[in-house]
């Protein structure tokens, strides 16, 4: 067990709605992290957050977003659902911000889109 | 385009054989390289972080070499279990500065008891 907890474990909606993905980092972690990870592809850094505020951003549609609150656990919104969003979704947490840190992920949340 | 490889994609072996696989990545503006290993049904896990060229770090029989001049790493897994079965995977960071790790698609590791 990593200790970073990410609900729910699966999620099934139907295109052009709406989900929130939430993850717990590990006690003391700063930085959390978001991975999407799509059939046969490898996984796709999409945006970081360290104590509350957007560190790094990467391969993120304009249709998601991200926020790491105050007990910096971290919510991924996903809305206007596509086929395509169907994914894996990673959330990793560290230490600290500093780049190079080891990751602890979590369980991952199974977002199938219908 | 930053692009990070692993090879080969798959390896079945014999239980007890040694083992060997590539992680190649850009050899300029290196910062750092990660291994996870990766069970099915579960969620990566951290093997060795390394970041200076020649680095050599050891995991019981896991083991993994670093050459950012030429851009690659290996890890080498010494007389193989079944339960080394898995996918490795790479990640690669760039110059400090960026907190954009790219990730290799792994090597599925399976090992025949």
């Amino acid at each position: 067990d990593s200790g970073v907890t990410q609900t729910p474990k699966h999620l099934i909606t139907a295109t052009g709605q709406r989900v929130t993905l939430r993850c717990s980092p590990r006690s003391g972690d700063l930085s959390v992290y978001w991975y999407q990870q799509s059939l046969d592809q490898g996984l796709q850094f999409l945006i970081q957050y360290y104590n509350g505020e957007e560190r790094a951003k990467g391969n993120i549609l304009e249709r998601f977003s991200a926020q790491q609150f105050p007990d910096l656990h971290s919510e991924l919104n996903l809305s206007s659902l596509e086929l395509g969003d169907s994914a894996l979704y990673f959330c990793a947490s560290s230490p600290s911000g500093r780049a190079g840190n080891i990751q602890y992920f979590g369980a991952g949340t199974r977002l199938s889109v219908l | 385009i930053l692009n990070v490889e692993q090879s080969p994609q798959s390896l079945h072996v014999q239980e007890g054989d040694s083992t060997n696989f590539t992680c190649s990545f850009p050899s300029s503006n290196f910062y750092a390289l990660h291994w996870y290993r990766w069970e099915t049904a579960k969620s990566p896990e951290a093997l060795f972080v390394m970041t200076l060229n020649g680095d050599e770090k050891k995991k019981g029989r896991i083991s993994a070499t670093l050459n950012t001049k030429e851009g690659y790493s290996y890890l080498y897994i010494k007389g193989s279990q079944p339960e080394d079965s898995a996918t490795y995977l790479c990640a690669f960071l760039p110059t400090s500065g960026t907190y954009k790790y790219i990730f290799g698609t792994g090597t599925r590791l399976k090992v025949l008891a």
